[in-house]
């Protein structure tokens, strides 16, 4: 595909359910990140793969999020056992360069998760 | 993080020129200056980025200030497509996440 391509593109949760969130970046990108957006708040960083690597999961704001990027193309973002405070629209972001190359990012429009 | 203060929100008129501020007095030498903007329901699209010395591309124009406190992001020519939430970045270049804050939001009257 020509852009970053996330699915769902809804997910409706009930609280404590497992969700499974799927990213497929630009073909052949290198960086590709993670960002979860509260409504009217900016995107917040969540993790970092370089390839298959992940190179910084700083954000993940608890053990219940856990993101991975197998074969170094589609990434995946799990959060376990959801809780209402779960609910945003997550982003994908893939770039062309690895770690300092400061090329630019190109996002999908997101997955927005409501846990009811 | 490094962080960057942008207005709330600002006004224009179609065709006309829009010049939107930054400041970020806490840059490093090695922060490079982004912005992206976000319309509604899609994810942000990249626009500009300089370190230094100012920046033109077929979207926009960066203004950077000499002591790289501050920057300015140019539209030429507003178009109510122009209308979206625009981010200014600052973007650390080790670790190469982009931190945003609140951005500020553009409406365009016609």
């Amino acid at each position: 595909g020509a852009g970053v391509s996330q699915s769902p593109r809804y997910k409706v949760a009930k609280r404590g359910q497992d969700v499974a969130l799927r990213c497929d970046p630009i073909s052949g990108h290198v960086s590709l990140f993670w960002y979860q957006q509260a409504l009217g708040q900016g995107p917040e960083f969540l993790t970092y793969f370089q390839n298959e690597a992940q190179l910084d999961k700083s954000g993940l704001p608890s053990d219940r999020f856990f993101a991975e990027r197998p074969e170094g193309s589609v990434s995946t973002l799990k959060i376990q056992r959801t809780q209402q405070e779960d609910s945003a629209v997550y982003l994908c972001a893939s770039g062309s360069g690895g770690r300092g190359t400061n090329e630019k990012l190109f996002f999908g429009s997101g997955t927005q998760l409501s846990v009811l | 993080d490094a962080k960057t203060t942008q207005p709330n929100s600002m006004e224009s008129n179609e065709e006309e020129p829009v010049h939107l501020p930054c400041n970020h007095s806490t840059i490093s030498g090695t922060d490079y200056i982004h912005w992206y903007r976000q319309l509604p329901s899609q994810g942000p699209e990249y626009v500009i980025h300089g370190l230094t010395s100012n920046v033109n591309n077929r979207m926009a124009s960066l203004a950077i200030a000499e002591d790289r406190k501050s920057s300015t992001l140019i539209l030429h020519r507003a178009t109510l497509r122009d209308a979206a939430v625009y981010y200014c970045i600052l973007r650390d270049g080790y670790t190469d996440k982009l931190i945003f804050g609140t951005g500020t939001r553009l409406q365009v009257f016609p």
